[in-house]
């Protein structure tokens, strides 16, 4: 019954480098999002992409970049860490807007930047 | 833009008792309305939805009906348990796909 996996729980990372979580789906939604989720914040939205090779950019991109070169695989880039970015970083697969219902959300990857 | 406005928690209950969660939103448009739920260590869950005005989700023994004129989503449960202890978040999704989360309210049961 899997539905959004994401490649790591837990991650840790020293300042400076460059860190790539990963993101995989097996329903074959077009949409696909990044969000971290922060005590006090909520998510907020990273980036998303509505198709294969399509990125936007949400609410907090900076220091962030993603890479969609498969429908079912979204990949958020740090590009130099920093501990900023120590975070809950959720991933989501959501069906077009005539299917509300479907919308799945990974475990999260735990990162904390030293 | 569109937002969600959700009560502070923590919200702490004993077992059996009646809860409620507010939840306020602004929006351009007709949005459809979500409450997730995050359990301990996990991902978010969609626990239910309403997709127009006056809808009634349900799921779990929880409830929310969408409720256009006061711009409002409350999450009831009659009678709450320990394990319904939890991160809950509203939610509004807006007509690109894009979903607003409100911050979230931890509610914790005691037995």
């Amino acid at each position: 019954d899997v539905k959004v996996t994401q490649s790591s729980r837990y991650l840790v990372k020293r300042t400076g480098e460059k860190v790539f979580l990963e993101c995989v789906q097996d329903m074959d939604h077009e949409n696909m999002f990044w969000y971290r989720q922060d005590p006090g914040l909520g998510l907020r939205l990273i980036y998303f992409s509505y198709d294969v090779k399509m990125k936007e950019k949400g609410d907090i991109p900076e220091g962030y970049s993603v890479s969609r070169e498969k429908k079912e695989r979204f990949s958020l880039i740090l590009e130099s860490a920093s501990t900023n970015q120590t975070s809950m970083y959720l991933c989501a697969s959501i069906a077009p807007w005539d299917r509300p219902y479907e919308q799945y959300f990974g475990p999260g990857t735990r990162l904390t930047v030293t | 833009g569109d937002s969600v406005t959700q009560m502070e928690g923590p919200v702490t209950l004993s077992e059996e008792a009646f809860l409620t969660i507010n939840c306020t939103y602004t929006a351009t448009g007709y949005p459809s309305l979500f409450w997730y739920v995050q359990y301990p260590g996990e991902g978010l869950q969609l626990l239910l939805k309403a997709t127009k005005a006056d809808d009634k989700g349900s799921n779990k023994g929880f409830e929310a009906t969408y409720r256009k004129e006061t711009t409002s989503f409350h999450l009831e449960k009659g009678s709450v348990q320990v394990s319904d202890s939890a991160v809950y978040f509203c939610a509004l999704r807006e007509q690109d796909d894009k979903i607003i989360f409100g911050k979230g309210t931890r509610l914790h049961i005691l037995p």
